[in-house]
């Protein structure tokens, strides 16, 4: 069964950064692309970022780019997220989903940012 | 970019009612479209790809249809547990954009 523990998430201040993880098992990790995606409170799904599975190939939303780096550690199964320069409206919770379609979906982590 | 225009934004519909739901891209792609099924608190599942393959364990009543830029959902006789927000996705090109959602309520 396909498990993504997503963790790092917290309350930090606006300009601050935070380093998102995601442990994956259940399959095999190095074979499969990775996203990060968000939801704001009450608000819609926002893509965020995409790695491919040996992380050659990296794609930002341009509301991320330039301060957010996406990467992975395909020896320890896991996925990074480092978020700098933190803006108040990027108060979200942070999904580490699975294949380029979307097909798999962590639970999420809580990420708040607030002075 | 592609974006992804979804309506309505909102519904009410009743138990047994047949309900659709329209995604329109900005720009063709292909069959490349998947739909997610959100409830209150709880993590997206994705129900449909590639615009029409339901996803294992689907119930056989919703179904996807459309190509290019025109997609649709439709749920044939909505059930109590299908009350939830529906969010469609392009998976052409990136960035992959969402659809702003389509909260179906209940009657």
């Amino acid at each position: 069964e396909v498990q993504l523990v997503e963790s790092g998430g917290g309350l930090v201040q606006p300009g601050g950064s935070l380093r998102l993880s995601c442990a994956a098992s259940g399959f095999t990790f190095s074979s499969y692309e990775m996203n990060w995606v968000r939801q704001a409170p009450g608000k819609g799904l926002e893509w965020l970022s995409y790695i491919s599975s040996s992380g050659d190939t990296i794609y930002y939303a341009d509301s991320v780019k330039g301060r957010f780096t996406i990467s992975r550690d395909n020896a320890k199964n896991s996925l990074s997220l480092q978020m700098n320069s933190l803006r108040a409206e990027e108060t979200a919770i942070y999904y580490c989903v699975c294949g380029g379609w979307l097909a798999y979906w962590g639970q999420g982590t809580l990420v708040t940012v607030s002075s | 970019d592609i974006q992804m225009t979804q309506s309505p934004s909102a519904m009410s519909a009743s138990v047994g009612d047949r309900v659709t739901i329209t995604c329109r891209a900005s720009q063709g792609i292909s069959n490349s479209l998947a739909w997610f099924q959100q409830k209150p608190g709880k993590v997206p599942k994705r129900l449909i790809h590639t615009a029409s393959s339901l996803q294992s364990g689907v119930p056989s009543r919703f179904s996807g249809s459309g190509s290019g830029t025109e997609f649709t959902l439709t749920i044939t006789s909505l059930q109590p547990e299908d009350f939830a927000t529906y969010y469609c996705l392009q998976y052409n090109s990136y960035p992959r954009t969402f659809g702003q959602g389509t909260k179906v309520q209940i009657k």
